[in-house]
């Protein structure tokens, strides 16, 4: 069964600063992994989908980065701003999306 | 625009009533759907899939009887909340899997609330 394991689970940092938000899963037999984010109340925003044949996917201060050998994906946000905070979500695709715990992330204005 | 219409966004209903939840393709044929749960700060669970035509397949630990989905055509998927109480009060989101593109679109989610 796949596991997904994100690092850190909150994450609070000034307005400015890069983020940079982890996440490992179990099993490298994947489609695609994809991040999302999900404000409170609300359903899920998909930020960057990588396919399994891919290392990176790039979407303006967004950018993503796939290890399937070591069962890792990096989400970076450059410069954050306030508008970021939100939860982000890593979900992994063996068929099943098998989704993380998230990290809640806070930029201080 | 929108791939996946779910309806309806927020539901609230009496203890022990039945909840009905619809999940639209809207631009693609789905064959296999999906049906999440999640919990207040916690993340999404998979309840259940459904192949367009058979019985859906439940994870472990969903009651089958309690949650009933039927895939009755390739855009269009219900999930029934039976006999509702208050731990059943929970955010459903459903989700459609592009077969072609390997890719799976989410609805907008279901908040449901139980009295």
């Amino acid at each position: 069964k796949q596991e997904v394991t994100q690092i850190p689970a909150a994450l609070s940092v000034p307005e400015g600063e890069n983020l940079v938000l982890n996440c490992s899963f179990t099993d490298s037999a994947i489609y695609n992994l994809q991040w999302f984010r999900q404000d409170p109340g609300k359903g899920l925003t998909s930020l960057l989908l990588i396919q399994s044949s891919q290392r990176e996917q790039t979407s303006g201060r967004l950018n993503a980065s796939l290890d399937k050998s070591s069962g890792r994906s990096t989400l970076y946000i450059a410069a954050s701003q306030p508008g970021d905070s939100a939860t982000y979500l890593c979900a992994v695709d063996d068929y099943k999306l098998s989704f993380g715990a998230g990290t809640t992330v806070t930029v201080r204005a | 625009g929108a791939v996946v219409s779910q309806h309806p966004s927020w539901v609230i209903c009496k203890s022990g009533t039945s909840v009905k939840i619809e999940c639209r393709s809207l631009d693609f044929q789905a064959t296999t759907m999906f049906w999440y749960r999640q919990f207040p700060k916690q993340s999404l669970m998979l309840m259940a899939t459904s192949n367009e035509g058979s019985k859906a397949t439940y994870e472990q630990g969903v009651e089958k009887d309690k949650f009933l989905i039927n895939h009755a055509s390739l855009t269009l998927s219900t999930l029934t909340v039976t006999s509702a109480h208050p731990e059943d009060s929970s955010f459903y989101i459903c989700s459609l899997r592009d077969r072609e593109k390997n890719i799976q679109y989410f609805g907008a989610g279901t908040r449901l609330s139980v009295l």
